[in-house]
């Protein structure tokens, strides 16, 4: 299957700094990336839609100048958190959408990124 | 509204047992179906996916079925491991697969 990297696994920052978070499509080219956050022993939450050379879409209630999204590339797209407060903290989760196999429809997701915001 | 629901919360069964997870949906248009087994501190993994004209798919010992009448989907695991300890997530996708719904999933714990 597909495989989509983040970097770093881990990440411990103080606040106020802002952390980047990158996402990687390795053998496919995403058109559509995704990021999501996961607080513990919650489901999934999506944050925003991004596409190849285009603004990302954020979902309701997501601060844009927060969480800027990035994705320049077929293969990467980054996420950083600007002004990082301890609430930021959590579990962040990128996936990717791109034509593989020729299941469009299908997703893939990332390791995740655990922030830790001290 | 978009709904997935998943029960139970969570479950422990012992080792070699077999085990169902359920998942009722509300969500329209329906795309597809996807069930997924997330470990501790990692992402997501791809288990099984169903388009509405499916109604069961297997992945080794994983079995996944789809009633899209009454808009139930169960996950069935055969001879459960320790490694099958994990959460499995049910997830919608609605139309133009740009929407995916999750469900909160259920925490399974396999015992020795």
């Amino acid at each position: 299957g597909a495989v989509v990297s983040q970097h770093p696994s881990r990440v411990i920052c103080k606040s106020g700094t802002s952390v980047k978070i990158e996402c990687r499509s390795l053998d496919f080219q995403a058109t559509t990336m995704f990021w999501y956050r996961q607080f513990p022993k919650k489901s999934l939450m999506l944050m925003a839609t991004s596409n190849e050379g285009s603004k990302a879409t954020y979902e309701q209630g997501v601060e844009k100048d927060k969480f800027l999204i990035n994705h320049a590339s077929l293969t990467l797209s980054t996420l950083t958190v600007t002004s990082a407060h301890p609430e930021d903290s959590s579990f962040y989760i990128c996936s990717a959408r791109g034509s593989t196999s020729g299941r469009d429809y299908e997703q893939y997701f990332g390791p995740g990124t655990r922030l830790t915001v001290t | 509204k978009n709904q997935v629901e998943q029960s139970p919360q969570s479950l422990i069964i012992l080792e070699g047992k077999n085990c169902t997870l359920q998942c009722n949906y509300t969500v329209s248009p329906f795309s597809n179906l996807r069930w997924y087994k997330q470990d501790t501190g990692r992402g997501p993994v791809s288990l099984t996916i169903m388009t509405f004209s499916e109604n069961t798919k297997s992945n080794g010992r994983y079995t996944a079925t789809l009633d899209a009448d009454t808009k139930q989907s169960s996950l069935h695991i055969t001879a459960s491991q320790l490694s099958d300890s994990a959460s499995y997530i049910c997830v919608v996708s609605a139309g133009g697969y740009n929407k995916l719904i999750f469900g909160a999933g259920t925490r399974l714990a396999v015992h020795p």
